[in-house]
Order: C-alpha cells, then sequence, then structure tokens
C-alpha cells in the first residue's frame, strides 16, 4: 500500500493557529482529503482538494497542496478547544476507489 | 450531503460467537462499500471492499473466512465477525461510495466499537 506519513501529536494554545502536515508517496494520488475524529467517535469529512489545486480555503480550514513534494497541509486558524481531535490525511487514486490513511496527529488545543 | 449508518454503535460479545454488523447508505445507492478497522491510537486500516452483487476483496492478511462480507443490495453492506475473539475488539469503520453521492469520494459510518470478552 501506499505511505502516508504525520506527525503523531500536536499542541497549540487556543487561538493561535494550528498546521498539520501530511507526506504521501503516491504521485496519481488525485484526492487528497483532511478528516476530524473525536474521541469514541467515527470520521468527519472536514474538507478535500483536487490534486490540480495548490490550495483551498473554507472559513478557518486552508489546506495547501505541493503536488511536486507530495506535501499536504491543513491549518486551522484561530484554533478553538474544540478543535481538539485526531486528524487524518488521506488519498486517493483517480477511480477513487480506496482509501490510504494517514498515521493520524492528535491536537491538543491548551486554553 | 450522503448518510451512512452503521448498527449497531457498540456491541459487546462473549468469545466464540458471531457478531453481524450493518452498514447502510441512507439517502444514496451505494455501489461500493470499504470496511475499515481501527485500533485504539491507530490509523483505519482497509479491510476489504465490496461491490453490490459480487465477492468482496479482502487486503492482505484479514482472513475472508472469519470477517463474512455481503452486500447483497446497494443501500446495505454487513460485516459478521464469526467466532470471535479478544483480538477481534476493535472499532469497525464502513464507507460507501456510489451514484450520487459523489463518485470519487467516501462517506463514512459512526462506526461500530466491538469488544470480545
Amino acid at each position: 500500500g501506499e505511505d502516508v506519513e504525520q506527525s503523531l501529536f500536536l499542541s497549540v494554545r487556543e487561538g493561535d493557529s494550528s498546521v498539520i502536515n501530511c507526506t504521501y508517496t503516491d504521485s496519481s494520488s488525485t484526492y487528497l482529503y483532511w478528516y476530524k475524529q473525536e474521541p469514541g467517535a467515527g470520521l468527519q469529512l472536514l474538507t478535500y482538494i483536487f490534486s490540480n489545486m495548490d490550495m483551498k480555503q473554507d472559513q478557518r480550514l486552508t489546506v495547501l497542496l505541493n503536488k511536486k513534494d507530495k506535501h499536504l497541509s491543513l491549518r486551522i486558524a484561530d484554533t478553538q478547544t474544540g478543535d481538539s481531535a485526531i486528524y487524518f490525511c488521506a488519498e486517493s487514486t483517480n477511480t477513487g476507489n480506496q482509501f490510504y490513511f494517514g498515521t493520524g496527529t492528535s491536537l491538543t488545543v491548551i486554553p | 450531503g450522503a448518510v451512512v449508518s452503521q448498527h449497531p454503535s457498540r456491541v459487546i460479545c462473549k468469545s466464540g460467537t458471531s457478531v453481524k454488523i450493518e452498514c447502510r447508505s441512507l439517502d444514496f445507492q451505494a455501489t461500493t462499500m470499504f470496511w475499515y478497522r481501527q485500533f485504539p491510537k491507530q490509523s483505519l486500516m482497509l479491510m476489504a471492499t465490496s461491490n453490490e452483487g459480487s465477492k468482496a476483496t479482502y487486503e492482505q492478511g484479514v482472513e475472508k473466512d472469519k470477517f463474512l462480507i455481503n452486500h447483497a443490495s446497494l443501500t446495505l453492506s454487513t460485516l459478521t465477525v464469526t467466532s470471535a475473539h479478544p483480538e477481534d475488539s476493535s472499532f469497525y469503520i464502513c464507507s460507501a461510495r456510489g451514484v450520487g453521492a459523489g463518485r470519487d469520494t467516501q462517506y463514512f459510518g459512526p462506526g461500530t466499537r466491538l469488544t470480545v470478552l
């Protein structure tokens, strides 16, 4: 399978920006996603980006894609305590037939 | 947006029994459903892919006789964990992809937490 890597932990102070990074190996990735998982819950799709885009912004969320370096990031502006969760990046190929998930980054927001 | 449900959300069973988990697409037809497994503090690992009306395709290392998958209709797939053992305790998440929901994305269910005593 493909390798999708993330740093495991991130702590930020409330009100600061959070940046969660993800690297992947599959050059044929077409769709890249960010999911949020709160304790004991399923996955919540936050946003996704097509591989022909460099950036996508949706309210407090900004996704940056560097296709050359196979690097994806999620920036959360004005991070709140409710943003504390595990964030997974995922990628899929043209068919969208299989997702490869990253290892997940546990975000802790300090009040 | 498209909604995927799972039932039950939580199940506790004795070792040696079988457990069935249902995954339903509520407002779209799912030609393909996926079953993932997540161990505590780990990522999701794809177990199998099922297409409506055909046999599931299992990932390497996943026992097809232990994890029976049936995708009999366009809105329902079931995962049966047969002769469950404590090591099968995990969080099982399904996702669905299909007509009308966006062909190239998956919608995830809320997950089923299985605990085998």
